[in-house]
């Protein structure tokens, strides 16, 4: 299957601090990448739906100045958490789909963001 | 965007067969079901997918009713390492939302 990849795979950081994530697909061209954030124990969350070359789509209750999310390429979009704080900390994982509506969705391995 | 609910968890034991059933009564005509496994700190991985009747693969098999308003994955044989969270989906859209999913677990 298609492959995506993120990095960081783990952050620490102070208070503060702004975070960029990275996911990329390997193998293919991702005309749409989607964020979703995990807390434990819980279920994905979709943050929001990033398409190449426009802007994102952010769910409700998401802000989109505090989640800045760029989809520079087809095989890239980038996330990041600005003036990170404690209770940003979380897993966040990035998905990618090559086509149109019901085109498989390949998920990234993760990045775990731990705020101090 | 049709809801799922499912079992939040389910036990077995390595060498079972596991069927998880995953109830969709509001599904739509172009919703497809599909299915992911997550393990601990991992993103979902895709099982399988299915619009109707019954779809094969070589790791799962999706069940769906003439009616659509269910669906069931059987993992054939399962092994200590399918122990993981499994989550049912119904999409007509690139929107996946993620239920609570079925915590499955795999004894010796």
């Amino acid at each position: 299957g298609a492959v995506v990849s993120q990095h960081p795979s783990w952050v620490i950081c102070k208070s503060g601090t702004s975070v960029k994530i990275e996911c990329r697909s390997l193998d293919f061209q991702a005309t749409t990448m989607f964020w979703y954030r995990q807390f434990p124990k819980q279920s994905l969350m979709l943050m929001a739906t990033s398409n190449e070359g426009s802007k994102a789509t952010y769910e409700q209750g998401v802000e989109k100045d505090k989640f800045l999310i760029n989809h520079a390429s087809l095989t890239l979009s980038t996330l990041t958490v600005t003036s990170a704080h404690p209770e940003d900390s979380s897993f966040y994982i990035c998905s990618a789909q090559a086509g149109g509506n019901q085109e498989t969705q390949y998920f990234g391995p993760g990045t775990r963001l731990l705020v101090l | 965007l049709a809801k799922t609910t499912q079992p939040i968890s389910m036990d077995s034991y390595e060498g079972q067969e596991v069927n998880i059933t995953c109830s969709h009564n509001n599904i739509a005509t172009n919703d497809y079901i599909t299915w992911y496994q997550q393990f601990p700190s991992q993103g979902p991985r895709f099982i399988i997918q299915g619009y109707k009747t019954k779809v094969t693969n070589e790791v799962a098999s999706l069940f769906i009713p003439a009616d659509r308003k269910s669906s069931t994955l059987s993992l054939p044989r399962v092994s200590l390492s399918d122990t993981a969270v499994y989550y049912c989906l119904v999409a007509n859209t690139d929107k996946l939302i993620f239920g609570t999913g079925t915590r499955l677990q795999v004894f010796p």
